[in-house]
């Protein structure tokens, strides 16, 4: 069984400054896909990013980007030039290959300050 | 429509009770998922379904819980005698196929409580 593990329950960074949420995961399976969602007050699950394991290459996207590093099993996230809109729950998520459910760790409580 | 709808988007009722939550999935999406998020936790697997057969129920809680699915698209949760640990936001997800790399895309939710 997979297992994805957020050992930071609660973050806070300044606006315009940058923060790293960390993720650590468990499986014996070669190739999966890992994503971060975000959940704001509205309750919806939210895509940021996801990076397929055969791929070394980080993923990126704008202001996001993850270092994944597969033989630590660890994918964390980077958000630069933090904004209000940040403020959120993230979290952490695995799929196996062929799979299709989604394990997801705890989550950790972003607060943006101004 | 444009996403992926749940209703009713908040219910309260009391224990003991059944309880029916919908799922509305992106049209066209043939996958449709159901998690369940107690308060502070994280995102728990229910069940899948790839057009409208359930290929693993294992995720179930208990055998009070069930879920179908019809004509591929709408589905429902159905939580008998409710139970105050039912208490919970029950979120969908629908993605264009099983595919790994199909994206899940997320309802709001229904946030269910039991008296």
């Amino acid at each position: 069984a997979q297992t994805v593990t957020q050992s930071q329950p609660e973050m806070s960074v300044q606006e315009a400054e940058t923060v790293t949420l960390s993720c650590t995961y468990d499986t014996s399976e070669n190739n999966y896909y890992l994503f971060w969602y975000k959940q704001p007050p509205s309750r919806q699950m939210i895509l940021v990013i996801r990076q397929e394991a055969y791929k070394q290459q980080n993923a990126t996207e704008n202001r996001f980007s993850v270092n994944f590093q597969k033989a630590a099993k660890s994918f964390s996230l980077k958000i630069s030039d933090s904004q209000l809109g940040d403020t959120a729950m993230y979290f952490c998520a695995f799929m196996k290959h062929a799979g299709n459910m989604l394990t997801f760790g705890g989550g950790t409580r972003l607060m943006v300050k101004p | 429509g444009a996403g992926v709808s749940q209703s009713p988007s908040n219910k309260v009722t009391e224990k003991g009770k059944d309880v029916e939550l919908r799922c509305d999935p992106i049209s066209g999406h043939t996958a449709l998922y159901w998690y369940r998020q107690r308060l502070g936790q994280g995102l728990e697997f229910l069940i899948y379904f790839q057009g409208n057969s359930a290929p693993d129920k294992s995720g179930l809680p208990s055998d009070r819980f069930s879920a179908e699915r019809t004509g591929e698209s709408v589905s429902t949760l159905t939580i008998q005698r409710t139970q105050q640990e039912d208490s919970a936001v029950y979120l969908c997800a629908s993605s264009f196929s099983v595919q790994l790399d199909q994206p899940q895309h997320f309802g709001d939710g229904t946030r269910l409580s039991i008296l």
